[in-house]
């Protein structure tokens, strides 16, 4: 079974504060991204990588920092925090497939990190 | 751009009742549909997935059609249990989206004893 880690599942931080959320995938997947999801706004796009060293913005990018120096690994920056960020983090990871112009195959997502800034 | 639309909820439901909750979609190309599950406190798995038109995909009970003429998906099941409580996400990619995915807001169902 895909696993993907999130390294931990509640944070709080304090406004300005530069925040690190980890995640690592034991699939060899080349596909990552990373989502937040609050109540009534459903899942949100913040980034993804199709490859190490490779990063697109997705739908709300502004405030938010990807890093993928290694093929398991995805980390989100929070620059400097606010508390309009505070909201449970989603890192997700997909194969990528030649068929279907990649899109056939599913996302494997973490359990989450419930992040607060006060 | 591609977009999905699912029913609002909650959905409130007694055990062993029947469960459809809809699920219609816009996109250009020839998309993958997808229903993802949420279960309290977890992140979201994959439900059950059809990558082509007329297929119908299936697991744990729960099915679903990918109807290109109607552009729907809809998640049914014949007899829900109280386990199945969760929010349910229907979800497209492909087409000449890639594969990034588009989700639906999700709708929250409850199954009562």
């Amino acid at each position: 079974d895909v696993k993907v880690t999130q390294s931990s599942r509640y944070l709080v931080k304090r406004t300005g504060e530069k925040v690190f959320l980890e995640c690592v995938q034991d699939m060899d997947h080349e596909n990552m991204f990373w989502y937040r999801q609050d109540p009534g706004l459903g899942l949100r796009l913040i980034y993804f990588s199709y490859d190490v060293k490779m990063k697109e913005k997705g739908d709300i990018p502004e405030g938010y920092s990807v890093s993928r120096e290694k093929k398991e690994r995805f980390s989100l920056i929070l620059e400097s925090a606010s508390t309009n960020q505070t909201s449970m983090y989603l890192c997700a990871s997909s194969l990528y497939s030649k068929t279907g112009q990649g899109g056939n195959q599913p996302q494997h997502f973490g359990d989450g990190t419930r992040l607060s800034i006060l | 751009g591609n977009s999905v639309t699912q029913m609002e909820g909650p959905v409130t439901l007694s055990e062993e009742a029947f469960l459809t909750i809809n699920c219609t979609y816009t996109a250009t190309g020839y998309p993958s549909l997808f229903w993802y599950v949420q279960y309290p406190g977890e992140g979201l798995q994959l439900l059950l997935k059809a990558t082509k038109a007329d297929d119908k995909g299936s697991n744990k009970g729960f099915e679903a059609t990918y109807r290109k003429e109607t552009t729907s998906f809809h998640l049914e099941k014949g007899s829900v249990q109280v386990s199945d409580s969760a929010v349910y996400f229907c979800a497209l990619s492909g087409g000449t989206g890639g594969f990034k995915t588009i989700f639906g807001a999700g709708t929250r169902l409850f199954v009562k004893a």
